[in-house]
């Protein structure tokens, strides 16, 4: 079993549509969890950063947690085209990461 | 905001040559990694790199790959002799303090011919 798992997409989406984009992982050692965008051959960029369960909203986009469940997601209200890019999820275990193969995300004007 | 600088961002080299992608970190940050991407694939841990010396590596890290801070301020990701399947963009990341999420470079995009 893979230690993070991600939806690959590709997820194509109408201008102002809410985007939900999701991970769920194995291991109960992560603590720490994060999305990143990656727009085509680029660096990833931190997005989100939550640590333990619950969520945490910042403008347009909302990462949400539950280690009940080993489940995250981000959320993304009034998507713009400008967010057609590729979404990691990672987590962090100790001062290991672990990303997920991210969600190709294509928003159409 | 601080960047985490690479050079090349492009370097083509043929089958067996070495070598040396460039990183210079955020200054006063403590850990610094190195991760591949194939292309179309995910971000796979290489090396992190802590207090001077290796703290953890992959299977992928195996001995044609070294990585050095020849000066405290770049940081080296060495490949003794190529291979094709070493074509990937290479990220160096550093761990900001108080562990929140990796900053990473724009990356070097590697072509093995």
């Amino acid at each position: 079993q893979k230690e993070v798992e991600q939806d690959p997409g590709p997820l194509s989406v109408p201008e102002g549509a809410i985007v939900s984009l999701n991970c769920t992982y194995s291991n109960s050692a992560f603590q720490y969890f994060m999305w990143y965008r990656q727009y085509s051959r680029k660096g990833p960029e931190l997005l989100m950063y939550t640590y333990s369960s619950g969520n945490k909203e910042d403008g347009r986009f909302t990462a949400q947690v539950d280690k009940s469940s080993k489940y995250i997601s981000l959320f993304i209200r009034d998507s713009q085209p400008s967010d057609s890019a590729t979404y990691l999820c990672a987590m962090r275990a100790f001062n290991k990461f672990y990303f997920g193969s991210g969600t190709k995300l294509n928003v159409k004007p | 905001e601080p960047e985490v600088t690479q050079t090349p961002s492009h370097q083509v080299t043929q089958m067996g040559q070495e070598v040396i992608l460039r990183c210079v970190p955020i200054s006063n940050h403590l850990y610094f990694y190195w991760y591949r991407q194939i292309l179309g694939q995910k971000v796979e841990f290489l090396v992190s790199f802590y207090n001077n010396e290796i703290s953890e590596k992959s299977e992928i890290f195996d001995d044609q790959f070294s990585v050095e801070r020849p000066d405290g301020s770049n940081f080296t990701l060495k490949i003794r002799s190529t291979k094709l399947e070493d074509s990937a963009m290479y990220f160096c990341a550093n761990l900001g303090q108080g562990g929140k999420g990796y900053t990473f470079g724009s990356g070097t995009r590697l072509t093995v011919v």
